[in-house]
């Protein structure tokens, strides 16, 4: 696809449940990024994966949180027993990674907001 | 906290006025990027600055960056309504493809 895509953009559940929310990357792109950001916050980094190497999950913020992606493509967050505070926003991005950087930049997806209730 | 601090939190002013916006980091980097976001959904990047980079422009955006006090900031000139949105500043470090975030400034530009 041209963007970024992120599914479903909005996701109601009740606490305990768990929640998948999937990202669609840039065909191409060898770096996949999910951050979450709460109501009137910045992102918080949770994952990262890049190509073949192993994923760096240092952001999850509990063993609740897990993530997989599939070669360079597809990727899902995975919440189980979600919690009230799990609810925000949570961002996909993309990138084509280049080692000096020069014109590296992060494509990010419209977003999947989740409201646990 | 990894998140890097964007001051002023929030902005208001007139359109015509230059809007500045600062950020700060906590760890060498490779590169400063920043992004606007709309309505709290996804983010466009804006631009780049390198690592051994001081000062660069875009169209109306001039960034600086001073390594030395883990810094920059982001210039707006002749600002428009269509500007308003939240900026935020990411950076990444030496050894990892992981990009931090600022809290970000939310910008207001009354017409």
């Amino acid at each position: 696809g041209a963007g970024v895509s992120q599914s479903p953009s909005n996701k109601v559940t009740e606490k305990g449940k768990d929640v998948e929310l999937r990202c669609d990357p840039i065909s191409g792109h060898t770096a996949l990024y999910w951050y979450r950001q709460r109501l009137g916050q910045g992102l918080e980094f949770l994952i990262y994966f890049q190509g073949n190497s192993a994923p760096d999950k240092s952001g999850l913020p509990s063993d609740r949180f897990s993530a997989e992606r599939t070669g360079e493509s597809v990727s899902t967050l995975t919440i189980q027993r979600t919690q009230q505070e799990d609810s925000a926003v949570y961002l996909c991005a993309s990138s084509l990674v280049m080692d000096d950087a020069t014109n590296e930049k992060l494509f990010f997806g419209s977003g999947t907001q989740l409201s646990v209730l | 906290s990894q998140q890097g601090e964007e001051d002023p939190q929030a902005l208001s002013i007139q359109e015509g006025e230059n809007a500045t916006m600062n950020c700060s980091y906590k760890t060498s980097i490779n590169n400063l990027q920043w992004y606007r976001q709309n309505s709290g959904r996804g983010l466009v990047h804006l631009i780049l600055i390198r690592s051994n980079e001081r000062e660069k422009h875009s169209g109306r955006l001039r960034v600086t960056l001073d390594t030395s006090k883990k810094s920059s900031s982001l210039l707006i000139t002749a600002s428009r309504a269509a500007d308003t949105a939240s900026y935020f500043c990411a950076t990444r470090s030496p050894g990892t493809y992981k990009y931090i975030f600022g809290t970000g400034t939310r910008l207001k530009v009354l017409a």
